[in-house]
């Protein structure tokens, strides 16, 4: 079972705009952590956000955490063609376990 | 390259039979950690090493093992394959037990498809 969900499942979305996806996790955590995967490829660390931390910036994302709702969002900022991919959300939880969510898929059409 | 190597990039075998995926963290990194990838069930957490001793264990089935020698270097043994262990495999390494600021690094993962 995973710990978190997100939405929503897919996102299209022109090039330029911005996309937001959300994600819910469950337990006691560390920190979180967003990741990208490119179709059927390793998944790469893009962002990390810690327990204690309410907001934070990389280039064009930006993620906020709420942990009184347990709740975590991703926005991009300004797509590109390059932003298409699935994202996910994981959580650090306290026991060692990083828990992801079932992922947002993106699409961002030229 | 993320510098965790996963090896072999693919596998294919028949139900009944046991395979070893093998993983090599980064340089540096104690802590290895496997993940299963499926359609149905999603990124599923396996099994955590740090510095050669087991540190946390998820939905990781009584089939599958896993062990990370001296050298840091781990493998994932699954034995009595289904139809239903067809997925990706995944590894990622972090310096300690726990993501730094740059979170844990992936492989770029070993497909296994069961037949």
């Amino acid at each position: 079972s995973q710990q978190g969900e997100e939405d929503p499942q897919a996102l299209s979305i022109q090039e330029g705009e911005n996309a937001t996806m959300n994600c819910s996790y469950k337990t006691s955590i560390n920190n979180l952590q967003w990741y990208r995967q490119n179709s059927g490829r390793g998944l790469v660390h893009l962002i990390l956000i810690r327990s204690n931390e309410r907001e934070k910036h990389s280039g064009r994302l930006r993620v906020t955490l709420d942990t009184s709702k347990k709740s975590s969002s991703l926005l991009i900022t300004a797509s590109r063609a390059a932003d298409t991919a699935s994202y996910f959300c994981a959580s650090d939880m306290v026991d060692y376990k990083l828990s992801f969510g079932a992922g947002t898929t993106v699409t961002v059409r030229a | 390259d993320s510098g965790v190597t996963q090896t072999p990039k693919h596998l294919i075998t028949a139900t009944g039979q046991r395979v070893t995926l093998r993983c090599s963290p980064r340089s540096g990194d104690l802590s290895v950690y496997w993940y299963q990838q499926s359609l149905d069930q999603g990124l599923q957490f396996l099994i955590q090493y740090y510095n050669g001793e087991e540190r946390a264990k998820g939905n990781i089935l009584e089939r599958f093992s896993a062990q990370q020698f001296p050298d840091l270097h781990s493998e994932l043994n699954l034995s009595s394959l289904e139809l239903g262990d067809s997925a990706l495999y995944f590894c990622a390494s972090s310096t300690r037990g726990q993501a730094g600021s740059y979170g844990y690094t992936f492989g770029s993962g070993t497909r296994l498809t069961v037949v």
